[in-house]
């Protein structure tokens, strides 16, 4: 079985500043995607960026990067130039590939964003 | 593209009664999933669909669950005799291969009183 561990259960930021949030994770398997997804308070989980394990490019999307170390089994998230809309729960995530992709989620970190 | 939508937004029941949540995915993604989110924590895997087959049952869905998906294309997931502790936010994502990002639903909060 897969888990995902989600150590720092809050961070704060000031707006404009950079703030990495941190993940580790435990399979057995070697093909695997992860993800970071973003859930604003009372608001639709939206997608922030994906890493296939295969790759050994950290992906990026604007001002959201990965640090992602394989064997180390570690995937953290880089938010730079943080805005106050960065604000809210941020979920590490794990899924196979394959036929049943089911997502496992860490517990979330609540980032907060200081103007 | 409209997006997963799920209906109701929000329901409050009594124990015991049954109740029963709908999701409609992206209209071009086959595989659908369920999972439910307790205060604080994050979603937990509940059923997975692909079209109209149910492949995969978590633990946590006990025999009051039952989910559905007769064409493919919506589903339900419905509660009989509901406890309190079925008390959650119920979310649906959707994905279609070959990336199989999972793109999901506003949810549906329940509360039993």
């Amino acid at each position: 079985a897969q888990t995902v561990t989600q150590s720092q259960p809050e961070m704060s930021v000031q707006e404009a500043e950079t703030v990495t949030l941190s993940c580790t994770y435990d399979t057995s398997e070697s093909d695997y995607y992860l993800f970071w997804y973003k859930q604003p308070p009372s608001r639709q989980m939206i997608l922030v960026i994906r890493q296939e394990a295969y790759k050994q490019q950290n992906a990026t999307e604007n001002r959201f990067s990965v640090n992602f170390q394989k064997a180390a089994k570690s995937f953290s998230l880089k938010i730079s130039d943080s805005q106050l809309g960065d604000a809210a729960m941020y979920f590490c995530a794990f899924a196979l590939t394959g036929a049943n992709s089911k997502l496992t989620f860490g517990k979330g970190i609540t980032l907060s964003v200081r103007p | 593209d409209t997006g997963v939508s799920q209906d109701p937004r929000h329901k409050i029941t009594k124990r015991g009664q049954n109740v029963t949540f709908r999701c409609d995915p992206i209209s071009e993604h086959n595989r659908l999933y369920w999972y439910r989110q307790t205060l604080g924590q994050g979603p937990e895997f509940l059923t997975y669909f692909q079209n109209e087959a149910q492949l995969e049952k978590s633990r946590l869905l006990s025999d009051r669950f039952s989910a559905e998906r007769p064409k493919g294309s919506f589903s339900t997931l419905e509660i009989q005799r509901t406890e309190q502790g079925d008390s959650a936010m119920y979310l649906c994502a959707s994905s279609s291969p070959p990336r199989g990002t999972q793109y999901f639903g506003p949810g549906t909060r329940l509360l039993v009183l």
